[in-house]
């Protein structure tokens, strides 16, 4: 099956920890995205890569890194400067970056620090 | 700051009914305009998307799009109670220089709820 998944499904994490969410696609997609959701609140941008390699900041990219080293995958790391990390996190891909800009959702991971 | 505005609802429709969702933006350079249902608890789905003015159908939805306004609508025909969903709007703008850096931005969501 074609799809993104994204790992795990929950976690929680001790203040002062770093984190990292993992997120693949297998539909040979070029872009790929984090968004954040907080309860009651659209999505927000964290971070997006238009190719391997190159990865751009969102709206609210403080105290979050990413890499792209391979096409299918993009992981987040959540990292103690983020202050209120608490929230769900989506991953999201796109065939390409452009005016259409499809995107598709992997499942998410619901984040809770401790 | 680019703006997308939706009714946070909840917007409570009869089994059978039609379902109006309304979406507002603020970047008159946008092109693209997508609609995703949101289950609670689960990932945006995509529903559709529009580009030209106008509207455009696929089943029971139907988009419709009017740029002079800055307006974009999602209709449910025969809204089923499986439609009850927080329903997405996202406009993708342009972003910086280049031509391709494009960019969704989210509403907050219309919860639709369809009453047996």
């Amino acid at each position: 099956d074609g799809g993104i998944t994204q790992s795990p499904k929950y976690l929680f994490r001790k203040e002062g920890q770093n984190v990292t969410l993992s997120c693949e696609q297998n539909l040979n997609h070029d872009a790929m995205y984090w968004y954040r959701q907080d309860p009651g609140q659209g999505l927000r941008l964290i971070y997006y890569s238009q190719i391997v390699n190159d990865f751009q900041k969102g709206d609210i990219a403080e105290g979050y890194s990413v890499s792209r080293e391979k096409k299918e995958s993009f992981p987040l790391t959540v990292t103690s400067a983020q202050k209120n990390p608490t929230a769900f996190y989506l991953c999201a891909s796109s065939l390409q970056p452009g005016h259409l800009n499809e995107q598709f959702f992997g499942p998410g991971t619901r984040l809770t620090v401790l | 700051q680019k703006e997308v505005e939706q009714n946070s609802g909840p917007l409570s429709v009869p089994e059978g009914a039609i379902a109006s969702l309304n979406c507002t933006y603020s970047d008159r350079g946008s092109q693209s305009f997508f609609w995703y249902r949101q289950y609670s608890g689960k990932s945006p789905e995509l529903i559709m998307f529009i580009y030209s003015n106008g509207d455009k159908e696929d089943g029971r939805f139907t988009a419709q799009l009017n740029k002079a306004s800055q307006y974009v609508s999602l209709l449910i025909r025969d809204s089923q109670p499986s439609d009850s969903a927080t329903y997405l709007c996202a406009v993708n703008e342009l972003r910086g220089s280049g031509g391709s850096n494009y960019k969704l931005t989210f509403g907050k969501g219309t919860l639709l709820t369809v009453n047996p």
